[in-house]
């Protein structure tokens, strides 16, 4: 079945700073990667996802890009601000199957 | 309620109890989804509901017993659980297959 890794599980940043988070899979068959936000003590939420199709993605502060030969998809935040502090799910997907990588906490300073 | 609702929002219960959650989803989607969140783990995917008809069980120990009625409704039957069930339970939706997955406010259940 798929793997997902994902790296690094914590992240500190100065507000302002840009940070990158970075997910491996095995299965060359998933064709929809999805990243996810989660604040402590909510519910994980979609912030931004890409398909197969797609080398790169953004929406604002907020873009993703896709290697597919070599595997392995990344989440870039520019300009980080306090209310980024959150952990981040990578996710690969294939039809109804979703693998999620072990996330990354990250914090920004004020 | 709009969204993906949950309930109850925390459990408590002992191993040999049977208890039941709960997912509502007001989405007007056709899939369904339980997943098991676990300190230091990434989420695990459990059963996946389509148009109300399983489509996945990820090995999971038949102690989680799920049912969907209809598509809006998914509900996680537990029986003789172990302490290392204790997790946050959450369920989510989706328009079909690899598309974004709205989540529900989780339950957070503690096995005794």
């Amino acid at each position: 079945g798929e793997n997902v890794e994902q790296h690094p599980s914590t992240l500190s940043v100065q507000e302002g700073d840009s940070a990158v988070i970075k997910c491996t899979y095995s299965d060359s068959a998933s064709n929809y990667f999805p990243w996810y936000k989660q604040e402590l003590g909510k519910r994980p939420q979609l912030i931004i996802d890409i398909r197969s199709n797609v080398g790169e993605k953004k929406d604002q502060r907020i873009a993703v890009t896709l290697n597919k030969t070599a595997k392995h998809f990344s989440l870039h935040i520019t300009e980080t601000q306090p209310e980024d502090s959150a952990v981040y799910f990578c996710a690969a997907s294939l039809s109804n199957q979703f693998y999620f990588g072990t996330g990354t906490s990250l914090t920004v300073i004020p | 309620e709009t969204g993906v609702t949950q309930t109850p929002r925390h459990l408590v219960m002992g191993m040999t109890n049977k208890k039941s959650l709960k997912c509502e989803q007001h989405l007007g989607h056709n899939a369904m989804y339980w997943y098991k969140q676990s300190a230091k783990k990434p989420l695990e995917l459990m059963f996946v509901y389509n148009f109300k008809e399983q489509t996945e069980n990820n090995s999971v120990p038949s102690r989680f017993s799920p049912e969907c009625p209809n598509s809006s409704h998914l509900f996680l039957h537990l029986h003789t659980l172990q302490p290392e069930d204790s997790a946050l339970y959450l369920c989510a939706s989706s328009q079909g297959g690899s598309n974004e997955q709205f989540f529900g406010p989780g339950t957070r259940l503690t096995v005794l």
